[in-house]
């Protein structure tokens, strides 16, 4: 059974650095790409970026690149999701999301497995 | 305002059928890339609801079917139950924002 347990909620000030993680197990962490999704409080969902950890490929919503970075360590199968320097603009519920398929092109992919979520307050 | 317009809302009575839309363009769901559709029940993580095989992951019944056309698409709700109350997203990939983009949502009222 595919599972991913989120890190639990943080509060930060603005300014401060923060990284989240996401355990996951029950697959071949290597062989999926494996990202982020957040959500505003009370919108919708906005794709972060994803990894393949892999090779370690990386890609970004162009949205928020430059303001997040997302690491994988194969040696615990974990994905994390990091700030240098958070702002307030940042408070939100964070999910860690796996694509369905083990295909590198992630283009056509669904989510087909979430997080709990880690609710981010700054 | 995505680039994947939803209603906001919609509404049927218990064993209705009711249909969710989700319009794109040439960059997305025209591009051709898939279209999938997710449901968020209050407090909870969204799930995927049907991908864009038209697959259903293990649990979902066969009441929720997709289909698309073009540069759109649409999720049909059978024999509708209270218990569909939640808020539906569709989600593809734009190859102009080169990243992958969700609907706004839409909140599936039971009457």
């Amino acid at each position: 059974e595919v599972q991913m347990v989120q890190t639990g909620a943080e509060v930060r000030e603005a300014g401060e650095s923060l990284k989240i993680s996401c355990q996951t197990s029950g697959y071949s962490f290597r062989e999926y790409w494996i990202g982020w999704v957040r959500q505003l409080p009370g919108k919708g969902l906005e794709w972060l970026g994803l990894i393949f950890p892999g090779d370690s490929d990386t890609r970004y919503n162009p949205s928020f690149q430059g303001h997040v970075t997302i690491s994988a360590d194969m040696s615990t199968n974990a994905v994390y999701l990091q700030w240098s320097r958070l702002e307030a603009s940042d408070t939100a519920n964070y999910y860690c999301v796996r694509l369905r398929r083990n295909t590198y092109d992630f283009m056509w992919g669904s989510f087909l497995y979430w997080g709990q979520g880690t609710l981010v307050t700054v | 305002q995505s680039v994947l317009t939803q209603p906001p809302s919609v509404s049927g009575t218990p064993g209705q059928r009711v249909t969710i839309s989700c319009t794109g363009s040439m960059s997305n769901i025209g591009a051709p890339y898939d279209l999938h559709w997710y449901r968020q029940l209050p407090g909870e993580a969204p799930k995927l609801l049907i991908d864009g095989d038209n697959n259903r992951p293990s649990g979902v019944p066969e009441r929720f079917s997709a289909s698309k056309s073009d540069t759109s698409a649409s999720l049909a709700i059978t024999g509708l139950q209270a218990a569909d109350e939640a808020v539906y997203y569709c989600q593809s990939y734009d190859r102009s924002l080169d990243a992958f983009v969700f609907g706004d949502g839409t909140t599936l009222t039971v009457l």
